[in-house]
């Protein structure tokens, strides 16, 4: 659906393990984006890549790192999860910088 | 960075009726200007959005209206039916090399029968 998966889906996991969320995309664009999405907040840029291990932080990109070393693939770990990182997270395409993203179908990660 | 409000962060409105969002941005710079439908449990889908260089864009029962001025842009929905019930977001995008959306903390719109 749309060119871009996530895995996984689904997660819960214990405060202090470490969590990598993966993103998949077909469309060969060349910016992809992680959000995440809590109520209240709306959708909050975390970290976004313009290219092949070109990366930059967004607006909440403490505690995450990411990793991108093929078009296709934009990594988010959480090198020791925290409750407050218990959100939604959104992976993002665009083949023009943030005009017209294509979001993928979301990842539930619950930290406890 | 650009910040972006929106109100209301809840709305119900009869079918039928119009149904209008707010949105205020902070950077004059900001030249582009989505919106964004996130169906319950779906992922957001871009609906319609505006470019700075124009005041107006329509999409049959859809609309977006932009006053750079005051640095406000609208999302209006006509004759609203059962299916415009969602979460609506609106977005800013400063240029000159900046790739980030910010978005807005959403509307939760639903459509009353």
């Amino acid at each position: 659906d749309a060119g871009i998966t996530q895995s996984p889906r689904h997660k819960v996991t214990e405060t202090g393990t470490p969590v990598t969320l993966r993103c998949h995309q077909t469309e060969n664009h060349r910016y992809m984006y992680w959000y995440r999405q809590d109520p209240g907040h709306g959708l909050r840029l975390i970290h976004y890549s313009y290219g092949v291990k070109d990366t930059d932080k967004g607006e909440v990109s403490d505690g995450y790192s990411v990793s991108r070393s093929k078009t296709e693939d934009f990594l988010l770990t959480l090198e020791s999860a925290t409750s407050s990182q218990t959100s939604v997270y959104f992976c993002a395409i665009s083949d023009s910088g943030a005009n017209v993203l294509t979001f993928g179908a979301g990842s539930r990660l619950t930290v406890l | 960075g650009e910040n972006v409000e929106q109100h209301p962060s809840t709305l119900s409105v009869q079918e039928g009726d119009s149904a209008v969002i707010k949105c205020t941005y902070s950077d004059s710079a900001s030249n582009y200007f989505p919106w964004y439908k996130q169906e319950l449990g779906k992922r957001p889908q871009l609906i319609i959005d505006i470019r700075s260089n124009v005041g107006e864009k329509k999409d049959q029962r859809i609309a977006v209206t932009l006053n750079k001025t005051a640095k406000h842009f609208s999302l209006h929905i006509t004759e609203t039916q059962p299916e415009d019930s969602a979460v609506y977001f609106c977005a800013a995008l400063l240029p000159f090399g900046n790739e980030k959306l910010t978005f807005g903390t959403g509307t939760r719109l639903t459509i009353i029968p």
